[in-house]
C-alpha cells in the first residue's frame, strides 16, 4: 500500500536556528507533495506544493526564504523551518501522491521551539 | 500496524440530500478528527472527538472506540461541501494516522 513516513516525529531546536523534516513515499510516485502546519485552532495551512520538475508554489504568508523546500525524485521531499521562533512551533504535516488531489499524509513532525 | 481504513473512496450527491462517510480502526484509537480539503488545499478541522457525538450544522460526528469506528454524516448538502474528506485517528503514541481520504461531488 501507500505510505509516507516524515522524520523526525518529534524535535526541539532553539530560537533562532533551523531546523530540516523530512518526508519519504513508499509504494507509490510522490509526484506531487504538499506541506502543511496546523495552526492553533488545528486546521492545517498549506505552505506549499511542490510538483518534481516544476517551480514549487508557496501559499500566501509562507515563504521559501523561511520554509525553503527539496523535491529531487518521486519518493523524498525535504523542507527546513529557518530561523525558527516560538511562532513556528506546531505539528507540520505531509501530503503526497500523484497528483495534488489524491495526497496520502504522513504522521507529522512536531517541531517545539525553545 | 494501526490502520484506518475509510469508506467510501467517493461519493456524489445532489444538493439537498445527505450521506455518512465511515473510518474502521484496526485498533483502539485515543481520538479521531474530521477534514475537509477545499478547492485552495487547506485542510479545514471539522472535529475533533475523544469520544461520543458532535454536531456542528450540517454535519453530525460520532467516534466509538469501543467499536473502533467513527462516522462523519452530512445532511441537506450543499455545493461548498464538495471536496475530499479525512478522517485521522489519534493512535496510542498520540501519533495521526490518516484515512484514505473520500471525494465527496455535489451535484445541483
Amino acid at each position: 500500500g501507500a505510505l509516507v513516513y516524515q522524520y523526525p516525529r518529534r524535535t526541539i531546536c532553539k530560537s533562532g536556528t533551523s531546523m530540516r523534516m523530512e518526508c519519504q513515499a513508499v509504494g507509490f510516485q510522490a509526484t506531487s507533495v504538499a506541506w502543511y502546519r496546523q495552526s492553533p485552532q488545528k486546521t492545517f495551512e498549506l505552505i506549499a506544493l511542490s510538483t518534481v520538475n516544476s517551480a514549487i508554489k508557496y501559499e500566501q504568508n509562507f515563504t521559501q526564504e523561511k520554509f525553503p523546500i527539496s523535491h529531487p525524485n518521486l519518493s523524498f521531499s525535504s523542507m527546513t523551518v529557518l530561523n525558527a521562533y516560538l511562532e513556528d512551533r506546531g505539528l507540520y504535516l505531509c501530503g503526497a501522491g500523484q497528483s495534488q488531489n489524491t495526497l496520502y499524509f504522513g504522521a507529522g513532525t512536531r517541531l517545539s521551539v525553545l | 500496524g494501526d490502520q484506518v481504513e475509510q469508506s467510501p473512496s467517493a461519493l456524489s450527491l445532489h444538493e439537498g440530500t445527505g450521506s455518512a462517510l465511515r473510518c474502521n480502526f484496526t485498533t483502539t484509537m485515543r481520538a479521531v478528527q474530521w477534514f475537509q480539503q477545499n478547492s485552495r488545499g487547506s485542510l479545514i478541522n471539522l472535529f475533533y472527538l475523544a469520544s461520543g457525538t458532535k454536531e456542528n450544522g450540517r454535519l453530525k460526528s460520532t467516534f466509538n472506540s469501543k467499536e473502533s469506528y467513527s462516522t462523519l454524516h452530512i445532511r441537506d448538502a450543499q455545493l461548498e461541501d464538495s471536496g475530499t474528506y479525512f478522517c485521522a485517528a489519534e493512535g496510542s503514541n498520540y501519533q495521526l494516522i490518516w484515512g484514505s481520504g473520500t471525494k465527496l461531488i455535489i451535484k445541483p
